[in-house]
């Protein structure tokens, strides 16, 4: 149990063009979830969190209006790159967390990531 | 600022020896921690936890020990197997707040 799926994988896109990544919670209901950004050697950095049925929470200098975040249901979440640049580019990983799971409600379980590649 | 420190961005271990890996935080907030596997193209996978309460826990071959006033915590493989091979990320909370904080991760590489 506590699978979490993201798609695509990976995708390669032009400059300027959008594009959305779904993180989907297959086994279990995600009250709440997180989306990560990781560049090369680096941590992973917290993007935002969301709550079903709410607006996101956006970390410190995460722009809202350039990465769109809407959770629309308890097994859903996406993520909107908006007018994408080669600086987006990086390796952007979802969580979640929330009820029916093993272990303790506050534990986070994470997507296998999506590599995005702006040219 | 990085509030959650791994010091060492590699550490190679000969399989069936122990492997510890280091973390080090600076928020006194703190109160529960974490640590990750991860493979390349892959998200972390949860593989231990500890709370402030406690300064040790074990789960099969791994072992985290928290360290308080060191605001030092280490996670203890033993023995070491090639599967163990992958970075390892610490982890922090606080509060009961569901916002992680990470390290900058540790590779490990088990030699047979």
């Amino acid at each position: 149990g506590a699978v979490v799926s993201q798609h695509p994988s990976w995708v390669i896109c032009k400059s300027g063009t959008s594009v959305k990544i779904e993180c989907r919670s297959l086994d279990f209901q995600a009250t709440t979830m997180f989306w990560y950004r990781q560049f090369p050697k680096q941590s992973l950095m917290l993007m935002a969190t969301s709550n079903e049925g709410s607006k996101a929470t956006y970390e410190q200098g995460v722009e809202k209006d350039k990465f769109l975040i809407n959770h629309a249901s308890l097994t859903l979440s996406t993520l909107t790159v908006t007018s994408a640049h080669p600086e987006d580019s990086s390796f952007y990983i979802c969580s979640a967390r929330g009820y029916g799971v093993r272990g303790s409600y506050n534990e986070q379980f994470f997507g296998p990531g999506t590599r995005l590649t702006v040219l | 600022d990085q509030q959650v420190k791994q010091n060492s961005p590699s550490l190679s271990v000969q399989e069936g020896r122990i492997s510890i890996l280091n973390c080090d935080y600076t928020n006194s907030m703190f109160d529960y921690f974490l640590w990750y596997k991860k493979y390349p193209a892959e998200g972390p996978t949860f593989l231990i936890s500890i709370s402030s309460i406690k300064d040790k826990n074990e789960d099969g071959r791994f072992t985290v020990f928290l360290n308080k006033s060191a605001k030092h915590l280490s996670l203890h493989i033993v023995p070491s197997q090639p599967g163990d091979s992958a970075v390892y990320f610490c982890a922090a909370s606080a509060n009961g707040n569901e916002k992680l904080t990470f390290g900058t991760g540790t590779r490990l590489t088990i030699i047979p």
